[in-house]
Order: structure tokens, then C-alpha cells, then sequence
């Protein structure tokens, strides 16, 4: 079975422009996460959807970025306009209920953004 | 508020044991994890262990939960270099939501 799976793994843009990250969860599992990582935060928790619906956004850093799931396979996160402070390793992450409970949580392999 | 806290770097000898150190600050947790980043690829859960043990061990991995120092250890035993990754603690900052440390970095030298 395929893991989660994020586009693009790369990503090199200007200041100013529009970046959007995609994902596939894996097929069934019912929550979905989106953390951002850097070498000064860590991993941090950007967003989680339960069933396609957004639970907690509150570390979302600001109106600049949004996320939506438009169905149980799909994602996007995006940030309009970029800054160079948003460049960061963005995971997608999916369980089902009862792992997201004890921790067990299936990352993708990221999207590296870098905002020039 | 919520903080999790590890060193940065760990460089170890092949065969020795690796001790990597978190402290965290939630001690409403019911488990408190350990994950591990190989270099590319995203975090994968390596083990947890639940608030009420001080101990947990599993093949060449031993946890070791202070709840009252609020210190949580990972010890692997025979370090070899295909363990050299980026391990991480975590604690539970709500339903659903983990606060990660920031890693500690796992170098083995062979």
C-alpha cells in the first residue's frame, strides 16, 4: 500500500509568490495533518482535518496561509504571498481515529520550500 | 505553555549505547512518544510508552519515564549506523495535537 504521498518534494520560488503544497493521505484514514519543520521551531503543527473537515487551525501562522480538503484522498496548503520565513519542510501526515489517539501517525516524505 | 526540549547533536561509536534526553512540560500527557526522521523522509513512530510506567523496553530500545522530573530518555543499546537519524520526543498538547521537540541528531560512527 502507498504511503502518504506530498508534491512537489522541492520547491524554489520568489518572494511574493503563490506556493501550494499537495498531499494524498493514505486511502482510509480519516485524519490528516499538515506540520511545518525548521532547524529554529522544529515541527511545528500547522492544521488537522478530521473526516475533510478542519478541526484545529490555530498553528496556522497567519492569513497568508490556507489549507482545504476538498475530499478524504486530497489537500492542499497554501501560502499567498510567500516570504522567505515560510521556507520550511512541510509534512503531511494521515491516521485512522484510533492511531492518531496513541501517536501513530504516517508522514509523507515533505515538500522542502524555499522562498528566495 | 507547552515545550518540549532535547539536545541538538549526539555522536556515539558503533556498538556502544546511545542515551538521548527530552524533557517536556504537559504532564497531562497519557503517552509520550519517541519518533525517528531518517535523512529525506518524514517522521515515523519508533516507540511510546504511558504516563503511569517508569519503563519500557522493546529489542534494543529502553525508555526511561521521571514523571516527577518530567524526563523522558531513549537508550539504544548496540548503536549501529543505520540508527543514525533524527530521533524525537513528543508529548500530547491535546486530542489529536503533539508537540514535537526539535530533535536530537543521532551521528554513528563506524
Amino acid at each position: 500500500d502507498a504511503g502518504v504521498i506530498q508534491s512537489p518534494r522541492h520547491e524554489v520560488t520568489e518572494m511574493g509568490q503563490e506556493v501550494t503544497l499537495r498531499c494524498k493521505p493514505i486511502s482510509g484514514h480519516d485524519y490528516l495533518f499538515w506540520y511545518r519543520q525548521t532547524m529554529m521551531r522544529g515541527l511545528e503543527l500547522l492544521i488537522y482535518f478530521n473526516n475533510n473537515v478542519p478541526i484545529d487551525d490555530s498553528g496556522m501562522p497567519e492569513d497568508r496561509f490556507s489549507a482545504k480538503m476538498p475530499n478524504a484522498s486530497f489537500s492542499t496548503l497554501k501560502i499567498q504571498p510567500s516570504e522567505p520565513r515560510d521556507s520550511a519542510v512541510y509534512f503531511c501526515a494521515s491516521s485512522f481515529t484510533w492511531t492518531a489517539l496513541t501517536g501513530e501517525l504516517f508522514f509523507g516524505e515533505g515538500s522542502r520550500l524555499t522562498v528566495l | 505553555g507547552e515545550d518540549v526540549e532535547q539536545s541538538l547533536f549526539l555522536s556515539v561509536r558503533e556498538g556502544d549505547s546511545s542515551v538521548i534526553n527530552c524533557t517536556y512540560t504537559d504532564s497531562s500527557s497519557t503517552y509520550l512518544y519517541w519518533y525517528k526522521q531518517e535523512p529525506g523522509a518524514g517522521l515515523q513512530l519508533l516507540t511510546y510508552i504511558f504516563s503511569n510506567m517508569d519503563m519500557k523496553q522493546d529489542q534494543r530500545l529502553t525508555v526511561l519515564l521521571n514523571k516527577k522530573d518530567k524526563h523522558l530518555s531513549l537508550r539504544i543499546a548496540d548503536t549501529q549506523t543505520g540508527d543514525s537519524a533524527i530521533y524525537f520526543c513528543a508529548e500530547e498538547g491535546g486530542t489529536y495535537k503533539y508537540i514535537f521537540g526539535t530533535g536530537t541528531r543521532l551521528k554513528v560512527l563506524a
